[in-house]
Order: C-alpha cells, then sequence, then structure tokens
C-alpha cells in the first residue's frame, strides 16, 4: 500500500516570505502524485500534479513543486506567500491497479500567512 | 464548464436513521469516488464507481454503499447512521484512471444527533 506524510501540521509564514511544504511518499511503483489546496467549507482544489513528465512541477497561484525520487518526496514551494494563501494543503498519491484508483492523502499542512 | 456537484450541502440526521448523499460529476467524467473527512481521521477513501461498477473500495463497514448511474451520477447511502458518521463528505470525479487528477465537489456535511 501507498502512503504520504506530511511533515509539520501547522506553518507560518509572513507574507512575502518563502512557502515550503513538505510531503514523503512511500510506493513500490512510480507514483502519481498531487497536492490540495483547501479553504474553510470548501471542498479540495487540485493546485498541481505529478505523472513522470517533468519533475519540477508548476501549478495554479504560483505554486510548484519537485519530484526527487531519491528523496521520494514531493515538496511544494511558493517564493512569496499571500494572505489568500491560507489553507490547508494536503498531499495526496494515486494508488493505481487493476483494482480501480484512489488517492491516499496525507495528514495536511495549515498554513498560516502573518501579515 | 460545471463543477461536481454535491447536494444536499448540509445535512442534520438522527443516530441510526439512513441517508443518501448526491453526487453529478463533471460532464464526460467517468469516475467518481468518494471520500469522509473528520479531523480524528483525515481523508479517508470511501469507495471508486467507474461506468456503473465498484472498482475499489476503502475499508468502511458495510453500511456504507455506493452506486453510480449510466449518466455517472452518484449516490451514496449510509444506514443505521452511528454518531461517528458526522463528517465532510466529498465527492471527486475524473476522466478515468491515475494522472488525470480528480476534481472535487464542495462536500456534503453530515452530522449525526
Amino acid at each position: 500500500a501507498q502512503s504520504v506524510t506530511q511533515l509539520g501540521s501547522h506553518v507560518s509564514v509572513s507574507e512575502g516570505a518563502l512557502v515550503l511544504l513538505r510531503c514523503n511518499y512511500s510506493s513500490s511503483v512510480p507514483p502519481y502524485l498531487f497536492w490540495y489546496v483547501q479553504y474553510p467549507n470548501q471542498g479540495l482544489q487540485l493546485l498541481l500534479k505529478y505523472t513522470s513528465a517533468a519533475t519540477l512541477v508548476k501549478g495554479i497561484n504560483g505554486f510548484e513543486a519537485e519530484f526527487k525520487k531519491s528523496e521520494t518526496s514531493f515538496h511544494l514551494t511558493k517564493p512569496s506567500a499571500h494572505m489568500s494563501d491560507a489553507a490547508e494543503y494536503f498531499c495526496a498519491v494515486s494508488d493505481q491497479g487493476s483494482s480501480g484508483d484512489k488517492l491516499t492523502f496525507g495528514t495536511g499542512t495549515r498554513l498560516a500567512v502573518r501579515p | 464548464k460545471a463543477g461536481v456537484t454535491q447536494t444536499p450541502r448540509y445535512l442534520i440526521k438522527t443516530r441510526g436513521q439512513q441517508v443518501t448523499l448526491s453526487c453529478s460529476p463533471i460532464s464526460g467524467h467517468r469516475s467518481v469516488s468518494w471520500y469522509q473527512q473528520t479531523p480524528g481521521q483525515g481523508l479517508q477513501f470511501l469507495f471508486e464507481y467507474f461506468s456503473e461498477t465498484q472498482r475499489n473500495k476503502g475499508n468502511f463497514p458495510g453500511r456504507f454503499s455506493g452506486r453510480q448511474f449510466s449518466n455517472s451520477r452518484s449516490e451514496m447511502n449510509v444506514s443505521t447512521l452511528e454518531l461517528g458518521d458526522s463528517a465532510l463528505y466529498l465527492c471527486a470525479s475524473s476522466w478515468g484512471q491515475g494522472g488525470y487528477g480528480y476534481t472535487f465537489g464542495s462536500g456534503t456535511r453530515l452530522t449525526v444527533v
């Protein structure tokens, strides 16, 4: 079974500072990896995805993530935080197989942005 | 382009009752998945349907069931509700398997009292 570990359940940064949210995965086969964002009382919005093409993936709202196989990591970064980035972020891995498809999520990281 | 639509948005039920939640996927999407989100357990996979067939099921009791119709719309049912079933239930749709990524609805907030 695949799994995802998100280090740091809460991260706080100042507006304009670098955002770094960590994600490590466990998989016996090449994975598909995703980052989702969730705002209060809403569903999940896809930020970006890795599907074995380029290892540096650019997403919406200025976010990007780099797939590092040797480190089994897929950390999410943004050069300059905005107040509107305050939300909860989830890393997920796609568990493929003949029995179907599902996402396995990390426990989430709540990002706070200080003015 | 319409997104994933979940109804109702909020629901309050009494312990022991049953509930049915509905999900309309993005037009053309044939895969529909359901997830339960709680503060204690996080996001947990319930089941996935593709072309009316359940392809995968999470580790939930048989009280949780679902189905998908020929137009890809899906419903999930929870019978004999327990207090612990209070959660945000999220539906997600996709073109197919793996790398497409899933688009999520806004969820149904179920409260069991």
